[in-house]
């Protein structure tokens, strides 16, 4: 079945980098784009952007550009999310979601979830 | 960006009732060329990622339950769920995709009168 496993939850220390993946199976990879999600404890979701598996061309949400980094290896089926310098304000669950082919960008199905705590 | 606006932030409605939560875009998801809302809704509980229930406003996503429907055009749309079951405790969202950035409304608590 269509499946998104995404890595373990992190702890790091303001400053520091995180890179989460998203490992997808059950599907031709590069049919489907895969998105990333944002959800700070206890809020609503945040759109971060999305990449294209055929080309590996990332788009960011305007606010996830600059420490925000989209990735692929497509030779392992997996998307990254890499997050630089992280704040204490990163703090949240990050989620990666599979867009249908054609543009339509609903969302499903979705990674279980990456918890990313920043604290010193 | 496109502002989504859902009404209520929480709702309490007893067990076999109806549910409705709407939802409100601060410009029209209509696409005239596809002929087409780019709206979507979302159920979340707790500890587990959303589940996508419904997309171009009003289509089901496989699997899910009869009870939910979404209706609407435009910049107002509305779920609804008949006969509210236990297991749909949960928080509901609604989605644009009409246009970057994709954006989310705020989220409505739904709970068991």
């Amino acid at each position: 079945q269509v499946q998104l496993v995404q890595s373990g939850s992190e702890l790091k220390k303001p400053g520091a980098s995180v890179k989460i993946s998203c490992k997808a199976s059950g599907y031709t990879f590069s049919n489907y784009a895969l998105n990333w999600v944002r959800q700070a404890p206890g809020q609503g979701l945040e759109w971060m952007g999305w990449i294209n598996t055929n080309t590996g061309i990332p788009t960011y949400a305007p606010v996830f550009t600059g420490r925000f980094v989209l990735s692929l290896d497509s030779s392992i089926t997996t998307a990254y999310l890499h997050i630089n310098t992280l704040r204490a304000d990163d703090t949240a669950i990050y989620y990666c979601a599979r867009e249908p082919p054609g543009g339509s960008n609903w969302f499903d199905p979705w990674g279980q979830g990456t918890l990313v705590t920043v604290s010193s | 960006d496109i502002v989504m606006t859902q009404f209520p932030d929480s709702l309490a409605v007893s067990l076999g009732e109806r549910a409705t939560i709407d939802c409100k875009s601060s410009q029209g998801v209509f696409h005239s060329s596809t002929n087409r809302n780019y709206l979507a809704w979302y159920q979340q509980k707790p500890g587990q990622p959303p589940k996508l229930l419904i997309y171009w406003a009003s289509t089901r996503q496989l699997g899910v339950p009869d009870r939910f429907s979404g209706s609407g055009s435009g910049t107002d749309f509305t779920l609804t769920i008949r006969s509210l079951q236990a297991e749909d405790v949960a928080l509901y969202y609604c989605q644009q995709y009409y246009a970057s950035p994709i954006t989310f409304g705020q989220g409505t608590r739904l709970e068991i009168k």
